[in-house]
């Protein structure tokens, strides 16, 4: 079974700074799609990025970058200029390229903008 | 981007009753729309994924009985906990597979999410 691990339960970064949260999955696919999701304190679910693995190239939008690594079952996002509104929950999830199109979420990490 | 609502946002009722939350895909069709508890401070769990016109695919250890899922069109999904009790309360969060006209449809996109209290 797949399973999604997020080692880093809380960071924190210095507004401006750049920080990186990290995720790593296991599944015996070779065709998959990746996302990282924010939850700020009101608690609505916001697409932060999505990566298909079979593009090699890492997606990116506007701050927010990954470095996936599929060798290696790593998905980090990278949040470059970070501001006091990037401060919330981050969901790294998996979804598989096929089948009932389910998420596998996990643990989450806490992030904390400095002022 | 693709909007996804829920209704009511916060509820508060007694045990023994009935609640029925509502989830909404305001400018997409959404062929499969997933149901998720989340537990403070806690990941969300997926309770069930139900496809327009069959019934839901309940996750294990999640009582089909007790949350009654109705998928009834291709906006509309709602979930209903049943004879609540004070163990139910938690939030809920609601999420359709879609997208605009002309984007992918494989992602979700997730409601606000709905805070239900069993007094």
């Amino acid at each position: 079974a797949q399973t999604v691990t997020q080692s880093q339960p809380e960071m924190s970064v210095q507004e401006a700074e750049t920080v990186t949260l990290s995720c790593t999955y296991d599944t015996s696919e070779s065709d998959y799609y990746l996302f990282w999701y924010k939850q700020p304190p009101s608690r609505q679910m916001i697409l932060v990025i999505r990566q298909e693995a079979y593009k090699q190239q890492n997606a990116t939008e506007n701050r927010f970058s990954v470095n996936f690594q599929k060798a290696a079952k790593s998905f980090s996002l990278k949040i470059s200029d970070s501001q006091l509104g990037d401060a919330a929950m981050y969901f790294c999830a998996y979804r598989d390229y096929s089948g009932t199109y389910k998420y596998i979420f996990g643990t989450g990490t806490r992030l904390k903008v400095l002022a | 981007g693709a909007v996804v609502s829920q209704h009511p946002s916060w509820v508060i009722c007694k045990s023994g009753t009935s609640v029925k939350i509502e989830c909404r895909s305001l400018d997409f069709q959404a062929t499969t729309m997933f149901w998720y508890r989340q537990f403070p401070k806690q990941s969300l769990m997926l309770m069930a994924t139900s496809n327009e016109g069959s019934k839901a695919t309940y996750e294990q250890g999640v009582e089909k009985d007790k949350f009654l899922i109705n998928h009834a069109s291709l906006t509309l999904s709602t979930l209903t906990v049943t004879s609540a009790h004070p163990e139910d309360s938690s939030f809920y969060i609601c999420s359709a597979r879609g997208g605009l006209a002309g984007e992918s449809t494989d992602t979700q996109y997730f409601g606000p999410g709905t805070r239900l209290t069993v007094l």
